[in-house]
């Protein structure tokens, strides 16, 4: 069964600074997707990465893929509160229409 | 621009009740997705939907869950026998291919 880890559970950054989340999975998968969830809304999509090195940018936003070690990583530049939201890494499982979330990072932005 | 919704946004039901909740994909979509979340929690993949039956469903979606796609534009999912444990938010999706637009959810309450 797929597994897909976020890593902070909570971050609290001051605006301005940069900061990364990371998502690892556990098994092969070559789709990955990232999701902005304000409280109380429903899912954004910010990035859809497709293939092994993948690198998407939306403003201050930063999203790769790295399907070897089964990594993605999402870069905030320059903190600002606007940001502040969970964010959510989706795994495509490979041969299926099945998609697990990761478990969410909760960010704060102070200004 | 087209956008996935659901109805009701809010449903309160009592233990044992049958619930239907409804969702209206973006036309020309081929793939149509549940989702649940309990409240603060993780976003949990329910079942997804492609050519007029099930791809894929989750160990969550047992025997009291069932989905339709009734009149070739809505897509619903029914909980025959409602539980406690069955509050949460619930989302629809749909997908042209790769990428899945999600709905506002349905918040359904259970007593």
């Amino acid at each position: 069964e797929l597994k897909v880890e976020q890593n902070p559970l909570f971050l609290s950054m001051q605006e301005g600074k940069n900061y990364t989340i990371y998502c690892n999975y556990s098994t092969t998968s070559d789709r990955l997707y990232w999701y902005r969830q304000d409280p109380g809304k429903s899912l954004e999509s910010l990035f859809v990465l497709l293939s092994n090195g993948a690198v998407k940018q939306e403003g201050r936003l930063m999203a790769s893929l790295d399907t070897k070690a089964r990594l993605s990583t999402l870069h905030i530049t320059a903190a600002v509160h606007d940001l502040s939201a969970t964010y959510f890494c989706a795994v495509y499982t490979s041969g299926t229409y099945k998609y697990i979330f990761g478990t969410g990072t909760r960010l704060k932005v102070l200004a | 621009e087209p956008e996935v919704t659901q109805t009701p946004s809010h449903q309160v039901t009592q233990m044992g009740q049958e619930v239907i909740l409804r969702c209206v994909p973006i036309s020309n979509h081929l793939y149509f997705y549940w989702y649940r979340q309990i409240l603060g929690q993780k976003v949990e993949f329910l079942v997804s939907f492609y050519n007029n039956e099930i791809s894929e469903k989750s160990e969550i979606f047992d025997d009291q869950f069932s989905v339709e796609r009734p009149d070739g534009s809505n897509f619903t999912l029914k909980i025959r026998s409602t539980k406690l444990e069955d509050s949460a938010m619930y989302f629809c999706a749909s997908s042209p291919y790769h990428e899945q637009y999600f709905g506002p959810g349905t918040r359904l309450t259970v007593t």
